[in-house]
């Protein structure tokens, strides 16, 4: 049950587009497509973003995007906004029937 | 919207106990898996345990396994978390949450969390 892996940091001026990646293995990402993602602003609780790899949750708008390939798993941001900074999670089922988080990403709008 | 509301939080000593509920309200409790995920302060977040909607399958993160029991009582709308041998690292705001119904994720909703300290 080892974090999948995740940059620490992310940076883009706003109306760029970043992307952050998420890396686990054959026994979590790479076996089933049910990767979420999920954004927390500071001191805040968690929100759910995208769910099965690309999906977005309701209400959340279409600049969010996800995809997988492999063993990795990205969310890509487009035309920033100074509101997208935060602290953003992915997630995967794992083949022990349980749920594993990435280390976080913390994405600052310049 | 969805309502959780955890509470029993505080400072334990290590090798103490503490038990956790959640107050569910808005929607059909017993419809819904629930989870508990935690947040170590300046950390991330932190699956710990779910449990289905009747109580018959749960499942844990290796290092709670055997530790913490997690339940919930259908018919109060409410999800427990009991920690038994409390350890430092188990210092973290724990979050309960509901799994969704008709995706896969840990969870769509979460309440706001209640802060565990482990300390001596």
């Amino acid at each position: 049950q080892s974090a999948l892996t995740q940059p620490p940091s992310v940076s883009g001026s706003p109306g760029q587009s970043v992307t952050i990646s998420c890396t686990g293995t054959s026994r979590d990402v790479g076996s089933y497509n049910r990767v979420s993602w999920y954004q927390q602003p500071p001191g805040t609780a968690p929100k759910l973003m995208i769910y099965e790899v690309s999906h977005r949750s309701s209400g959340v708008p279409d600049r969010f995007s996800g995809s997988k390939y492999g063993n990795t798993a990205s969310l890509t941001i487009s035309g920033l906004q100074a509101e997208d900074e935060a602290d953003y999670y992915c997630s995967s089922y794992t083949s022990a029937n349980t749920w594993v988080f990435g280390g976080g990403t913390k994405l600052t709008v310049l | 919207e969805v309502q959780l509301v955890e509470s029993g939080g505080g400072l334990v000593q290590p090798g103490g106990s503490l038990r956790l509920s959640c107050a569910a309200s808005t929607f059909i409790f017993s419809n819904h898996w629930m989870t508990w995920v935690r947040q170590a302060p300046g950390k991330g977040l932190e699956w710990v345990a779910n449990i289905k909607e009747d109580g018959s399958d749960k499942y844990y993160v290796d290092s709670v396994r055997g530790r913490f029991t997690i339940s919930r009582d259908n018919a109060k709308n409410s999800l427990y978390l009991q920690m038994r041998f409390l350890r430092v690292e188990d210092t973290a705001v724990y979050y309960c949450a509901r799994g969704p119904r008709t995706f896969f994720a840990p969870f769509d909703y979460c309440g706001q969390g209640t802060l565990v300290t482990v300390s001596s």
